[in-house]
């Protein structure tokens, strides 16, 4: 079974600073990797995902996400946010062989101008 | 193109009444999900249909709670008796096929309440 850790509930930052969100994960399978968004009262959307290749990998509205297998890590980052950053983040896995997302906690990002 | 639909946005019972809550997937869209999002926590996962068989309701507390997915397009959630600890945000999600990696698209939620 596969699990996440988002590391901080919370994060504020205040506008145009960078921010890293951290996303910690286990399985004892390989793993596709995910980044949903969450803004007030709507559904999540899809950021940014991992499946193979470049572990560097980027995403919409200027954020990436680096996959590193050895420490079972998938951190999100932005160098400079704004206002309309402001909302919940969550970090999801699934195992390569199926299609069920686990997700995080998540995380709110505050940003403060 | 339309998003996913999900009605009511709100709702608010008393323990030990039912409930149901809609969902109308993306057009072409064979996988449907339906996840519950307690305040403070991640979507869990409650029930996977494909068309209109299910993939995967291991987490789905079937003493209480139903869906249905009639003709392979929307679906229904249904909670009978509710209990207070029901209360939280049911999203509906569909992908265009199955498939791991696959993008899921979320409806806006209906947020459940239970007194």
């Amino acid at each position: 079974a596969q699990s996440v850790t988002q590391l901080d509930s919370q994060v504020p930052v205040f506008e145009e600073a960078p921010v890293e969100l951290r996303c910690n994960y286990s399985s004892s399978v390989s793993v596709y990797l995910f980044w949903y968004v969450q803004y007030p009262n709507q559904g999540l959307q899809l950021l940014l995902k991992y499946l193979s290749g470049s572990t560097l990998v980027k995403g919409i509205n200027g954020f990436e996400a680096e996959f590193n297998k050895s420490q079972t890590s998938f951190h999100l980052r932005k160098p400079s946010v704004h206002i309309s950053d402001t909302a919940e983040y969550f970090c999801a896995v699934s195992n390569q062989g199926a299609q069920k997302l686990v997700f995080g906690q998540g995380t709110r990002l505050t940003i403060n101008p | 193109e339309a998003g996913v639909a999900q009605s009511p946005r709100y709702k608010i019972i008393e323990k030990r009444q039912s409930v149901a809550f809609w969902c109308n997937p993306i057009s072409g869209h064979a996988t449907l999900y339906w996840y519950q999002q307690i305040l403070g926590q991640g979507p869990k996962l409650l029930i996977q249909f494909q068309n209109n068989g299910v993939v995967d309701d291991s987490q789905l507390p079937k003493d209480r709670f139903s869906a249905e997915r009639l003709k392979g397009v929307d679906s229904t959630l249904k909670i009978q008796p509710a209990k207070l600890e029901d209360s939280a945000v049911y999203l509906c999600a569909s992908s265009p096929q199955r498939g791991a990696g696959v993008e899921q698209f979320f409806g806006p939620g209906t947020r459940l309440t239970v007194l």
